[in-house]
């Protein structure tokens, strides 16, 4: 079946230390998303990336980062910059500029 | 500036009425809305859009919502709740400057037996 895969499902930071959370999609989708929530809040976009070698930042990037090298993949880093880092990270994917996003099922970041 | 608004923070409904969760919006331009569903510890998932034509929207679920340009809203609804509709529901529209979503803060619905 075509989906978003999110990995871990959880995840533990330690102070300084650099984390990396997995997206991967069988979609065949163009332009994916990352998105931090938090309780009470809506979704807020961390980075998008339209094509391949390409992403944009969204409104909260600073502390973190991304890569798309391959069409499948878009991982975040969480840097030690960001210091409020813990939150639902929740990784979507989309076709055309219409068309709805299709989300994973999240990794949850806390600080140890 | 662009938004949108989901004014209640919780909706609670008994098992069998009807229900609406409200959506307002403020965008320039012609609206692209969507609505999205979110249970526990899960991703959202997309529940129905509107881009143009009727403005009574049918989507997943039993799920319709009603576009209504003159009030800036986009309200979902269903005839008759059940116990598995509890879960996060979230409003979004189209930013026009990048094409990407501005979201709604959610709103926590409660189906009672």
């Amino acid at each position: 079946d075509g989906g978003i895969t999110q990995s871990p499902k959880y995840l533990f930071r330690k102070e300084g230390q650099n984390v990396t959370l997995s997206c991967e999609q069988n979609l065949n989708h163009d332009a994916m998303y990352w998105y931090r929530q938090d309780p009470g809040q809506g979704l807020r976009l961390i980075y998008y990336s339209q094509i391949v070698n390409d992403f944009q930042k969204g409104d909260i990037a600073e502390g973190y980062s991304v890569s798309r090298e391959k069409k499948e993949s878009f991982p975040l880093t969480v840097t030690s910059a960001q210091k409020n880092p813990t939150a639902f990270y929740l990784c979507a994917s989309r076709t055309g500029e219409n068309q709805p996003q299709h989300f994973g099922d999240g990794t949850r970041l806390s600080i140890l | 500036a662009q938004s949108v608004a989901q004014p209640e923070d919780q909706v609670n409904v008994a098992e069998g009425n009807p229900l609406t969760v409200k959506c307002t919006y403020s965008v320039s331009g012609n609206p692209y809305l969507f609505w999205y569903v979110q249970y526990p510890n899960r991703g959202l998932q997309f529940l129905l859009k509107y881009i143009t034509g009727d403005n009574l929207v049918k989507g997943s679920y039993g799920f319709e919502a009603e576009f209504n340009k003159s009030q800036t809203s986009f309200h979902l609804k269903k005839p008759s709740a059940l116990v598995s509709d509890s879960a996060l529901y979230f409003c979004a529209v189209r930013d026009i400057r990048n094409y990407q979503l501005i979201w709604g803060a959610g709103t926590k619905l409660i189906i009672k037996p």
